[in-house]
């Protein structure tokens, strides 16, 4: 079945500090790949999304490359803030089916 | 908008009881899905449903029953509460499955649930 395995945390780090979260995936097909972001008490929002292999998907200074030779997708951020702190996911979607397999999460802390 | 409104936000539950957790968009979103978050785990899907009439079991459907008949509203049954349905409940919705597919998914800000 699909399975998305992600690096462990909690990952603490100080502002303007260079953040990578690993992301490899299981799955048949090309899938789609997510990152999604929680903020504290809040639901996920979708950060970043890469639909084909080499595709980079990038948003609020966060970058991820759909690596099929590597069955990756790395989340990074060059220089981190205290308001990046959250949970983050990465998720697949397969292509023969409606369902979102995550992975399970990283805390990330930032502090000042 | 609402967006996707949940309803409880905190419920504690005995052993046994039975309860609805209500998930409503003003969206008019075809696709909707519930989650349980468990920590170590992610989220895993109990069920979801392509529009209103249609639901199917996702990963974890044991001990949950869904039906859908507005395209409104998407509520979960807990039959008969267990301690390990204890968890964090989002339900998410998309304007349609190829929506989802693509990632374009609202969630709600979960309900906490805890069975003593």
């Amino acid at each position: 079945g699909n399975s998305v395995t992600q690096m462990e945390g909690p990952v603490t780090l100080s502002e303007e500090a260079f953040l990578t979260i690993n992301c490899t995936y299981t799955a048949t097909g090309y899938p789609s790949l997510f990152w999604y972001v929680q903020y504290p008490g809040e639901g996920l929002q979708l950060l970043l999304k890469a639909t084909k292999a080499d595709d980079k998907g990038s948003n609020k200074g966060f970058e991820a490359t759909y690596r099929k030779e590597t069955t990756s997708f790395h989340l990074e951020k060059g220089s981190v803030q205290v308001s990046d702190s959250a949970v983050y996911f990465c998720a697949l979607s397969a292509t023969n089916d409606y369902k979102l397999s995550f992975g399970a999460g990283t805390t990330v802390t930032v502090r000042a | 908008n609402a967006g996707v409104t949940q309803t409880p936000k905190f419920q504690v539950l005995k052993t046994g009881q039975s309860m609805t957790l209500q998930c409503a968009q003003d969206m008019n979103h075809e696709y909707m899905s519930w989650y349980r978050q468990d920590p170590g785990m992610g989220l895993r899907l109990i069920h979801y449903s392509v529009g209103a009439g249609i639901t199917d079991q996702g990963e974890v459907p044991n001990g949950y029953n869904v039906s859908r008949s507005t395209t409104e509203d998407f509520p979960l049954r807990l039959l008969s509460a267990a301690p390990s349905q204890t968890s964090v409940y989002f339900c998410a919705s998309s304007y349609s499955p190829d929506s989802f597919k693509r990632g374009t998914i609202y969630f709600g800000e979960g309900s906490w649930l805890t069975v003593v």
